[in-house]
């Protein structure tokens, strides 16, 4: 009964390639984030859906699109994949009443070769 | 704009010292949240507690204790007798409710507790 899941965990493919990553929540929030976190540990965030409405889209390359078919998942596709994608990708949940206590999946270790 | 410095990037201690990690923040809003993460050597980001801008009291949970401060925009976090299973990375960060629910980040602070 894991809060938020990602798969797969750990995903190594060759440059040029198309990936998805896949987050589902149970905790029945309503928003949902993708934050990446590069080499150096460091964390931003990428997407927001809210109720399955993109509420926050940062600088990021159109190569990335989120896709939520619903507001328990939250999906990250990838298009033609270049070596500096290489990084672990959180997925996240929370209610927007507050971030009572905001929810992330275990990260999936993306690495591009 | 808003920002969280953790302006130690590493810390070692040795089994039984206390430390504390501090978090300074940066925002022109009056209501906020702050919030540490820790994220050990297995990668998950694990929530440990959250603040809100309104509540200045400070919080103790076991071992942890937290420290807010709103005159010195600081947020600091401090674990009496460290063990070496607290070795990992703490993550500083800040909500405020105008900005669509992003969280900024500190750059985050390796604690190494050495046995």
């Amino acid at each position: 009964d894991t809060a938020v899941s990602q798969t797969p965990k750990y995903l190594v493919t060759q440059m040029g390639n198309d990936k998805s990553i896949k987050c589902e929540q149970n905790l029945g929030h309503d928003t949902m984030y993708w934050y990446k976190q590069d080499s150096k540990k460091f964390l931003k965030i990428m997407f927001s859906y809210n109720n399955k409405e993109l509420i926050i889209n940062e600088t990021v390359p159109n190569r990335f699109s989120p896709k939520s078919p619903d507001k328990a998942h939250l999906n990250l596709h990838i298009n033609s994949l270049e070596l500096g994608d290489s990084a672990v990708y959180f997925c996240a949940s929370s209610l927007t009443t507050g971030w009572l206590s905001a929810f992330f999946g275990q990260g999936t270790r993306l690495t591009v070769v | 704009a808003q920002k969280v410095t953790q302006a130690q990037t590493e810390i070692s201690v040795v089994e039984k010292e206390d430390v504390t990690l501090d978090c300074v923040y940066e925002t022109r809003d009056t209501t906020y949240y702050l919030f540490w993460y820790k994220q050990p050597p297995s990668g998950e980001l694990v929530f440990l507690i959250r603040r809100n801008s309104f509540d200045e009291q400070n919080e103790i949970s076991g071992r942890y204790s937290w420290n807010f401060q709103k005159s010195t925009s600081s947020f600091n976090f401090t674990i009496t007798a460290s063990q070496v299973v607290d070795s990992a990375v703490y993550f500083c960060a800040l909500l405020k409710k105008t900005s669509g629910s992003r969280l900024t980040f500190g750059e985050g602070t390796q604690l190494t507790v050495n046995p």
